[in-house]
């Protein structure tokens, strides 16, 4: 089993729309979260950090479940601009630096 | 933006030869890294340095080899390449940013070496 999973998606949404999607880690030692954003071709950028209480960055806004072991992303108010392929990204407190990355959500924005 | 450069950025080389993938970055960072990524799977961490004559061998299994004898520079050198190592290759380096209650690593990622072995 992958250590980081998420559903590839393509996740198809109308402009304006909303949409969230899932990435379940399976070690419960994992202790920082992150959602990065690659777009084709292109190197992966962060988009956020996601911390125990949820947090929100505009239009973007992340949640933690640990005692399901999920992290989640929601997107509101879609833009064309947001058609990318989220990653998350888990760091593990018994490995400070090896940051373990699902395979990514690719989320198409459509007019 | 990140101050972090790769080349070349695309590289088409035959079986055999050797070669020196570049990774430099000029924000003084620590920790850096090299990650594999084929098309829509996840990115393979292959090696990483925590400072200067510090490497490490990553999660997934690579012929290749790393130095790190300045801060700012990592190349990734392939001895002998072989159609197996056609794949992009992205370096990385790390800062700790945070607050009063939590402090994250944050990645900035070089564009890349897309690298095809004939």
């Amino acid at each position: 089993r992958k250590e980081v999973e998420q559903d590839p998606g393509p996740f198809n949404v109308p402009e304006g729309a909303t949409v969230a999607f899932n990435c379940t880690y399976s070690n419960s030692a994992s202790q920082s979260f992150f959602w990065y954003r690659q777009d084709c071709r292109k190197e992966p950028k962060l988009l956020m950090s996601v911390y125990s209480s949820g947090n929100e960055d505009g239009r973007f806004t992340a949640q933690l479940n640990r005692a399901s072991q999920y992290i989640s992303l929601l997107i509101r108010d879609s833009k064309l601009s947001d058609s990318a392929t989220y990653l998350c990204v888990v760091n593990r407190a018994d490995s400070w630096g090896k940051l373990q990355f699902g395979a990514g959500t690719q989320v198409v924005v459509t007019p | 933006e990140a101050d972090i450069y790769q080349t070349p950025r695309y590289l088409v080389i035959g079986t055999g030869k050797k070669i020196t993938l570049e990774c430099s970055q000029t924000m003084g960072h620590d920790k850096m890294y090299w990650y594999q990524q084929d098309p829509g799977m996840e990115l393979h961490l292959i090696h990483y340095s925590y400072g200067v004559n510090s490497t490490e061998k990553g999660d997934l299994s690579s012929e290749s080899t790393v130095s790190r004898i300045r801060t700012e520079h990592f190349p990734l050198t392939l001895e002998s390449a072989r159609p197996s190592h056609t794949s992009q290759y992205l370096c990385a380096s790390s800062e700790l940013v945070g607050g009063a209650f939590a402090t994250n690593e944050k990645l900035f990622f070089g564009s890349g070496t897309q690298l095809s072995v004939l």
